[in-house]
């Protein structure tokens, strides 16, 4: 089965700071996306990384996809109030050969203090 | 608007009895999938469909969670003889099958809790 392993799993800072989370497995995935979540909500798609080494913006956030594609971060540049939730990350699982479900890591929780 | 829509958003029940939740998908997803997430977690894979087909099923399901979804549009998850642990958000999503790379659009939830 692959995994998807994310840290940190929870994250407070102070407004305008920057910061990084990162998803990594040691299985190659075809594509990989991040969705952000509120509490009491369904998860929010934030981008879709399908090259190896492929880097996505939006608008502070800059998304990477690791060369292997086995591994992404999410970087946040000055970060707001407004970015606080949970970040998750997910993969298409490829056991057995067929296109299965689609697995998450645990989620990094993220606080960002005014 | 014509997202993922899922019914109740909230349902509290007793040990013991059924529930049902509903979910309808954005209108030309061929696939739908059910998760389920307890506080501070990630979702968990509980089942997904293609079209009407029931392709996956976790190996950590219970035997009491049965999922249909009869002319593969809306999808219903029963539990069956609830319990404590089955206390969690139960989330649906939908996904368009093109290529190997599938994003998947959730519903809002339906929180369950088991008193």
């Amino acid at each position: 089965t692959q995994l998807l392993e994310q840290s940190p799993q929870f994250l407070s800072i102070q407004e305008g700071e920057n910061l990084t989370v990162y998803c990594n497995s040691s299985s190659v995935f075809s594509s990989l996306q991040w969705y952000r979540q509120e509490p009491g909500e369904g998860p929010v798609l934030l981008v879709t990384v399908v090259t190896g080494g492929e880097v996505k913006k939006l608008k502070r956030l800059t998304f990477q996809f690791g060369d292997a594609r086995k591994d992404s971060s999410l970087h946040i540049t000055a970060a707001q109030p407004g970015d606080t939730g949970l970040y998750l990350c997910a993969g298409n699982q490829r056991d057995g050969g067929s296109q299965g479900n689609l697995i998450f890591g645990k989620g990094t929780k993220l606080s960002v203090k005014p | 608007d014509t997202g993922v829509s899922q019914n109740p958003r909230h349902k509290i029940t007793k040990r013991g009895q059924n529930v049902t939740f509903r979910c309808d998908p954005i209108s030309e997803h061929n696939r739908l999938y059910w998760y389920r997430q307890t506080l501070g977690q990630g979702p968990e894979f509980l089942t997904y469909f293609q079209n009407e087909a029931q392709l996956e099923k976790s190996r950590l399901l219970s035997d009491r969670f049965s999922a249909e979804r009869p002319k593969g549009s809306f999808s219903t998850l029963e539990i069956q003889r609830t319990e404590q642990g089955d206390s969690a958000m139960y989330l649906c999503a939908s996904s368009l099958l093109l290529g190997p790379n599938t994003e998947a659009f959730f519903g809002q939830g339906t929180r369950l809790t088991v008193v």
